[in-house]
């Protein structure tokens, strides 16, 4: 059964400070990793990272994957109020479909 | 561009109601999922279609049926509602091609009394 869990489950933070969430993954026939971050409604598509050690990039959020350890980290550099979200891990995996298999989440919360 | 729309935002039954919750896509998207998201524990797959007349179980199907009549329409419905399907529900879709994001709707909170 593919599995994925985030951790921390959630974090509380203050405005400037830098953040590091994880997700780690055991998944059948890999295909991508993905990282969307949710606020009051739809989860919004942040990366997919489908190749080790390439680090996506935007603004002050970047994300790397490490396939050999199975597992990725999404890093937001001076955090703002506006940051404060959920932040979903999701593993593409088995057949040509390609099931997303989700993380718990992790809850931030940016203070300021 | 409307994207993924669900209906209704919000909706309340009682235990043994049926209802059906609608989304639609305007992207011409041939996979579509629905989900449902409790708290602690992420996004579970209840249903998937890869094209019209498709349809598959995901991780949490029991209690749910879906059909795809055409591509633009994944209808979820609950056949005998019950408290333990009080949760936000979300459908998804993508365009073909292996790397594709899914696009969320602003998903149905539904409550089960």
């Amino acid at each position: 059964e593919d599995k994925v869990v985030q951790s921390p489950l959630s974090l509380v933070v203050h405005e400037g400070d830098t953040v590091t969430l994880n997700c780690s993954y055991e998944v059948t026939n890999f295909r991508s990793l993905l990282w969307y971050k949710q606020e009051k409604k739809a989860p919004t598509f942040l990366f997919m990272l489908t190749s080790s050690g390439i680090e996506k990039k935007s603004g002050r959020l970047s994300s790397i994957l490490d396939k050999k350890e199975l597992f990725s980290i999404l890093n937001i550099t001076a955090t703002q109020t506006g940051d404060s979200a959920i932040y979903l891990c999701a593993v593409k995996g088995g057949t040509s479909y390609g099931k997303l298999t989700f993380g718990q989440g992790t809850i931030l919360t940016v203070h300021p | 561009n409307a994207g993924v729309t669900q209906t209704p935002k919000f909706q309340v039954l009682k235990t043994g109601q049926s209802m059906t919750l609608q989304c639609a896509q305007d992207m011409n998207h041939e996979y579509m999922s629905w989900y449902r998201q409790d708290p602690g524990m992420g996004l579970r797959l209840i249903h998937y279609s890869v094209g019209a007349g498709i349809t598959d179980q995901g991780e949490v199907p029991n209690g749910y049926n879906v059909s795809r009549s055409t591509t633009e329409d994944f209808p979820l419905r609950l056949l005998s509602a019950a408290p333990s399907q009080t949760s936000v529900y979300f459908c998804a879709s993508r365009g073909g091609g292996g790397n594709q994001p899914q696009h969320f709707g602003d998903g149905t909170r539904l409550s089960i009394l």
